[in-house]
Formats: structure tokens, sequence, C-alpha cells
């Protein structure tokens, strides 16, 4: 079945560092892709997606590539903030199936100044 | 504002209570989930509704019922729980297109302790 794996946790840099987190899934088709966050006692915020082969999704400093050759979708950020530590979901689109999201288990960002 | 509001945001029951989340959406979707968050697992899914018809049921134990009244409306209805159902429960919508490229949109979430 569909699954999306990711790092494990929790990832700690300093401000200003080079953020990666490393996604990557199983699918069959082709999914859509995305990057949820959770603040701290707060539900889940759409961060970006996309939904074809070698589409960027980007927002707020924020950056992710479909890869089908490595079925991945690494979230990369080139300077941390502080603001920014908060736990991040990889997750796929089950097309033509109630379109119900498939989440990996989560990556803890702490941020330190 | 995400559009999802569930109530009641915390919520503090004993073993035989009953008691029932709400979530609501105001986004026109058509497709309504129930999740459940527990400390240091991934989300799981519970049930998920299209056009206020259940859809998807994931194994999730009886002591848990949802309802859709409507495509606006899901409640989970609760009963005889155990603590170990303690967790945060989050609502979400979208708009089911069958071609899974809509986002979810998430409300903040019911903590639920079991005592």
């Amino acid at each position: 079945g569909n699954s999306v794996t990711q790092m494990e946790g929790p990832v700690t840099l300093s401000e200003e560092a080079f953020l990666t987190i490393n996604c990557t899934y199983t699918a069959t088709g082709y999914p859509s892709l995305f990057w949820y966050v959770q603040y701290p006692g707060e539900g889940l915020q759409l961060l970006l997606k996309a939904t074809k082969a070698d589409d960027k999704g980007s927002n707020k400093g924020f950056e992710a590539t479909y890869r089908k050759e490595t079925t991945s979708f690494h979230l990369e950020k080139g300077s941390v903030q502080v603001s920014d530590s908060a736990v991040y979901f990889c997750a796929l689109s089950d097309r033509g199936n109630t379109g119900k999201l498939i989440f990996g288990q989560g990556t803890t960002l702490q941020v330190k100044p | 504002e995400t559009g999802v509001t569930q109530t009641p945001r915390h919520l503090v029951m004993g073993m035989t209570n009953k008691k029932s989340l709400k979530c609501e959406q105001h986004l026109g979707h058509n497709a309504m989930y129930w999740y459940k968050q527990s400390a240091k697992k991934p989300l799981e899914l519970m049930f998920v509704y299209n056009f206020k018809e259940q859809t998807e049921n994931n194994s999730v134990p009886s002591r848990f019922s949802p309802e859709c009244p409507n495509s606006s409306h899901l409640f989970l209805h609760l009963h005889t729980l155990q603590p170990e159902d303690s967790a945060l429960y989050l609502c979400a919508s979208s708009q089911d297109n069958r071609q899974g490229n809509t986002e979810a949109f998430f409300g903040q979430g019911t903590r639920l302790t079991v005592v």
C-alpha cells in the first residue's frame, strides 16, 4: 500500500542554518505530495504542495521538489529561524481513493538562537 | 482562522462518560475526516466521509461513533473510552475531486484526556 517515510527527529539547528528534512514515499500511480507544519498546541497547516513530477512547491522560504525517479520530496530551507520550530509532516494524497492523506511520522525541528 | 472549527479545544472525561466532539467547516468542502494524533505515533486516519456518506473506517473501535449530518458538520461520539484513547483528535476537510491534488484543511484539534 501507499506509505510515507520521514527522517527521524528531533532535528536541532542553530538560527540561520540550512535545513533538510528527508521524505520518501511508496505509491501506486501518481500521488500529490504535501508538507504540513504543526506549531505547538495547534492543528496542521499546509506549508507547500506539488502535484506532479518535477514540480517545486515553495512557501515562506521552504522548498520541496517532487522527484519521481527517487520517490522523494525533501523539504529544504536556506536559513531557519527560531519561529520555524515545529513538527513537519510529509504526506501524499491517494488519488482516486477519497483523496485522503497518508502521513509520515513527523519530524520535530528545534531551532536555537 | 483555518475555516475548520473544532469544539471543545480540551476535554477531560471519565471512562464511563459519554461526550461528543464537534467539527464544522465553512469552506464548502464535500469530504471530512477524523484523525487521531498520539504522542510518538504517526497520525492515524480514523474515518472518512464523502458527501455525508462514510467511505472509510480504519478498524476503529466501536466506542468511537462518527456522525455526519451534513457536509459542513462532523461529530465524534465517545463512550466508555480507555486511558489509551487520550490523544489529540483532529478534524479535516477537503474538496474531494478524486484527483487527489487538493489539500486538506485542519482544525486546531481537541485535546482529549481520559481518566
